[in-house]
Order: structure tokens, then C-alpha cells, then sequence
């Protein structure tokens, strides 16, 4: 599986939009991006995936540049409980298959 | 989302001993589940894959005889932790997925802490 690339932190005000960089340059024609995320002492949650085209659900906005090497999630309107490590990965485009996580992105959202 | 769920919570033995971790998809059937362990302040390290029915497959570095990983049916899989030492204090992450869903769900983790 590709790797990704991503800031190893960042800050954000309550109510206002997150916008968390991924960097996979290296990125397979079959390999979707997924992204989770684990607030401390939990078992990740996954957020979104997606393959080429944006995607969007009640969590968050993909968004994946045409070249497919590099994407964005993007929380809209970041509360104190999306404090969490936010994790992209890419895997194999059969999701049953094995996720291999980085380091992800510590995200503090603060008052 | 799907539910799984993980039992003990949390878990505390004695060197030596040896510690069973359950994993349970409670709505849906889970044809691999995954094995994780994460170390404090570190990322998940993926351990094992376990397909039902068939052996687990271990990542590099695993040692499969000390960490067996048993998957009998669709909706329950185990770690057991054999002669458990202090290094192998970890928090300890399980996750489901089918052929009918996109996503893995992970359960909540059980804390090992080994005496």
C-alpha cells in the first residue's frame, strides 16, 4: 500500500471549518483514500472514503485533487469533540483489506 | 455505523499468565477481522488479519505462537496474549469488516497491563 503524508498537528476554533492535508503521491490506480479518526483511549472511527471523485457525508468532505495525489478532509464546523488524531490512509480498493496507519494529524479544537 | 464490541475492557495479570481478548461484530458478519496494538503515544501497529474460518495471517515481527488468533464464526474473534511479560502491556484494538460494507469498525480497545 501507498503511504501518506500528513502534519503531524494542528489547531482549530470551535465553529469554524478544518481543513487537514494528505499527502499520497504514490497513490495506485485501485487503492481508495479513507480517513479515521481516534479520540483518546478509543477504538478509531472511520470518517469518509473515497477513490476520484469528492465525496461528502454527514461527518465531512473529501476532497481529492484530479492526479489523485493528495486530498483534504475537511470538517465543516469543527466542535470541541472533534478533538482527535485524524488518520489517511490508502488501501487496496477491496476495504476488507489491511490499514496500515501513520503517524495521522493531532487536531485540537479549541473555544 | 456497525457495532463491535471488545471484552475486558480493561485487564490487569501477572507475568507468566495468559490473557483472552474477545472481538464481536454485534450486527453484521465479519469475514476478517484485524488485530491491533498501539503503545502510548505511538499509531495502531496492525498485528494479524483473520479471515473466519481460516488461520490468522501475521504481520512481520509478530511472534503468531505467543499472540494465537482464533476466528470461528462470523461474528467473534480472540487474541489470546500466552506467557504475557510487561513489554507486552499495550492497548489492544480490534476491527470488523464484510463484503457488504466499505468501512472496518473498530472496537474500543482493551487496556493489557501485565504485572
Amino acid at each position: 500500500d501507498a503511504k501518506t503524508t500528513q502534519p503531524p498537528s494542528m489547531d482549530c476554533a470551535e465553529g469554524r471549518a478544518a481543513n487537514l492535508p494528505c499527502n499520497h503521491s504514490t497513490i495506485s490506480g485501485n487503492e481508495y483514500v479513507y480517513w479515521y479518526r481516534q479520540i483518546h483511549s478509543q477504538g478509531p472511527q472511520y470518517i469518509i472514503h473515497g477513490l476520484k471523485n469528492n465525496e461528502t457525508n454527514e461527518m465531512a468532505s473529501l476532497i481529492i485533487t484530479e492526479d489523485r495525489k493528495s486530498s483534504t478532509l475537511i470538517l465543516p464546523h469543527a466542535t470541541l469533540r472533534d478533538t482527535a488524531v485524524y488518520y489517511c490512509i490508502v488501501s487496496a480498493t477491496d476495504s476488507w483489506g489491511k490499514l496500515q496507519f501513520g503517524a495521522g494529524t493531532q487536531v485540537v479544537v479549541t473555544p | 455505523g456497525a457495532v463491535v464490541s471488545q471484552h475486558p475492557s480493561r485487564v490487569i495479570c501477572k507475568s507468566g499468565t495468559s490473557v483472552k481478548i474477545e472481538c464481536r461484530s454485534l450486527d453484521f458478519q465479519a469475514t476478517t477481522m484485524f488485530w491491533y496494538r498501539q503503545f502510548p503515544k505511538q499509531s495502531l501497529m496492525l498485528m494479524a488479519t483473520s479471515n473466519e474460518g481460516s488461520k490468522a495471517t501475521y504481520e512481520q515481527g509478530v511472534e503468531k505462537d505467543k499472540f494465537l488468533i482464533n476466528h470461528a464464526s462470523l461474528t467473534l474473534s480472540t487474541l489470546t496474549v500466552t506467557s504475557a511479560h510487561p513489554e507486552d502491556s499495550s492497548f489492544y484494538i480490534c476491527s470488523a469488516s464484510s463484503k457488504s460494507i466499505y468501512e472496518q469498525y473498530f472496537g474500543p480497545g482493551t487496556r493489557l497491563t501485565v504485572t
